[in-house]
């Protein structure tokens, strides 16, 4: 089974800064991707950000980044000149792929992120 | 512009009432899922359509049961909700199921209160 951890409930930023969010994950699987979800207060969740694992080059989104590590089973996110529209939950997810990918995503507990003014 | 549409938003409901949350969306894609988010945890999937095709998640509850009477709407219904029921039930949608770029489009929740 899958498993992803996300070790930081909570944590802020001020604003045009830049802040790093963690997430690592345990799987057997060779064929998976990962995405980062932002979900604001009382709206619904969005993609940020997807890295297929096959490649070693790290996504880049605009302002968004991730930092993945195979080996070691981490994919972080990396938000620079942070806006105070960045304020969210931030949901790491993990989706394996192949024969009989239902597209199932497997959840973090999520990072509760505010940008200060 | 609204593309994954849930209603109602909030629902309230009693111990043992059946009740029934909607979704609907108008990207024409052939899946269709249901996520149960509770209180400051991770969203888990209940179960999903592809197309008419129900996939049963192994640990989904009896009590939850779903719907797709066509490919623009899904039913979740929950039969006998209990009080560990109450939570944020998430509808998402994706064109297909096998690769990084069918990206799965959330509705905005419906939350479910149990009295």
């Amino acid at each position: 089974a899958q498993t992803v951890t996300q070790s930081q409930p909570e944590m802020s930023v001020q604003e045009a800064e830049t802040v790093t969010l963690s997430c690592t994950y345990d799987t057997s699987e060779s064929n998976y991707y990962l995405f980062w979800y932002k979900q604001p207060p009382s709206r619904q969740m969005i993609l940020v950000i997807r890295q297929e694992a096959y490649k070693q080059q790290n996504a880049t989104e605009n302002r968004f980044s991730v930092n993945f590590q195979k080996a070691a089973k981490s994919f972080s996110l990396k938000i620079s000149d942070s806006q105070l529209g960045d304020t969210a939950m931030y949901f790491c997810a993990f989706m394996k792929y192949g024969s009989g990918n239902t597209g199932k995503l497997i959840f973090g507990q999520g990072t509760t992120l505010q940008v200060k003014p | 512009d609204a593309m994954v549409i849930q209603n109602p938003r909030y629902q309230v409901t009693q111990f043992g009432k059946p009740v029934t949350l909607s979704c609907s969306q108008t990207l024409n894609h052939n899946v269709m899922y249901w996520y149960q988010q509770k209180s400051s945890q991770a969203p888990k999937l209940l179960f999903h359509y592809y197309d008419k095709d129900f996939n049963n998640e192994a640990d989904t509850p009896d009590n939850f049961q779903s719907r797709r009477p066509n490919t623009s709407f899904c039913f979740l219904d929950i039969r006998s909700p209990g009080l560990g029921d109450a939570a944020m039930y998430l509808c998402a949608t994706s064109r297909d199921t096998g690769y990084s770029t069918d990206t799965q489009y959330f509705g905005p929740g419906t939350r479910l209160t149990v009295l």
